[in-house]
């Protein structure tokens, strides 16, 4: 029953692997969301789709790619992985881009550790 | 850009006492505020937000925030606080001038429950 559900919840990994986070939401919306949360806490959006098309990419490296499949699922794939590229990352997902009616869900978070 | 400031990283209070965690946002028009909680090891669950209307506004969990145009504040309040209230806070703000309708969060502010 969960809203937005993201796998794994915890992965761990040696740097310069390449490793995927899941996220998949059931509530019918367009738009979806990947956010980075460091040590420290600060969230900061990385991607937003909206109906599969990529709208917000954030300076992010183009290690990271995400892909959405269709509007129930964004993926996030990071390639060569890094040190700092360690942090807890965060899936949401809201009825559209347009208005303040559309409120952002959020997922568990995946942490993932870079050895 | 909109900003979003939280002064109190760490804010702690015995079982019972009020509440209040600050907020101040910076930005020209009429922004869109949240505030989000984040319970160790989970995602963000939404108490509250301010669109328009009554500057005071009801969340869940007992908690309220007003709207102070003047201060370019935001601030949460809870009247008696439960231990159960430990976690992480979070305002967060919408550009609803912006096309992105992006969230930007303030750094956090993390509340101990001394019972």
């Amino acid at each position: 029953d969960t809203a937005v559900s993201q796998t794994p919840k915890y992965l761990v990994t040696q740097m310069g692997n390449d490793k995927s986070i899941k996220c998949e939401q059931n509530l019918g919306h367009d738009t979806m969301y990947w956010y980075k949360q460091d040590s420290k806490k600060f969230l900061k959006i990385m991607f937003s789709y909206n109906n599969k098309e990529l709208i917000i990419n954030e300076t992010v490296p183009n290690r990271f790619s995400p892909k959405s499949p269709d509007k129930a699922h964004l993926n996030l794939h990071i390639n060569s992985l890094e040190l700092g590229d360690s942090a807890v990352y965060f899936c949401a997902s809201s009825l559209g881009l347009a208005g303040p009616e559309n409120i952002q869900y959020f997922g568990a978070g995946t942490r993932l550790s870079v050895l | 850009a909109q900003s979003v400031t939280q002064p109190d990283i760490h804010i702690t209070v015995s079982e019972g006492a009020s509440l209040e965690l600050r907020c101040n946002y910076s930005y020209g028009a009429t922004p869109y505020l949240f505030w989000y909680v984040q319970s160790p090891g989970q995602g963000l669950q939404l108490l509250l937000k301010y669109f328009s209307g009554d500057t005071l506004v009801q969340g869940i969990k007992g908690f309220e925030a007003e709207f102070k145009r003047s201060q370019s504040s935001f601030n949460l309040r809870k009247p008696s606080v439960h231990w159960s209230d430990a976690a992480e806070y979070f305002c967060a703000v919408v550009d609803s001038g912006a096309g992105s309708y992006q969230l930007t969060f303030g750094k956090g502010t993390k509340l101990s429950v001394i019972p």
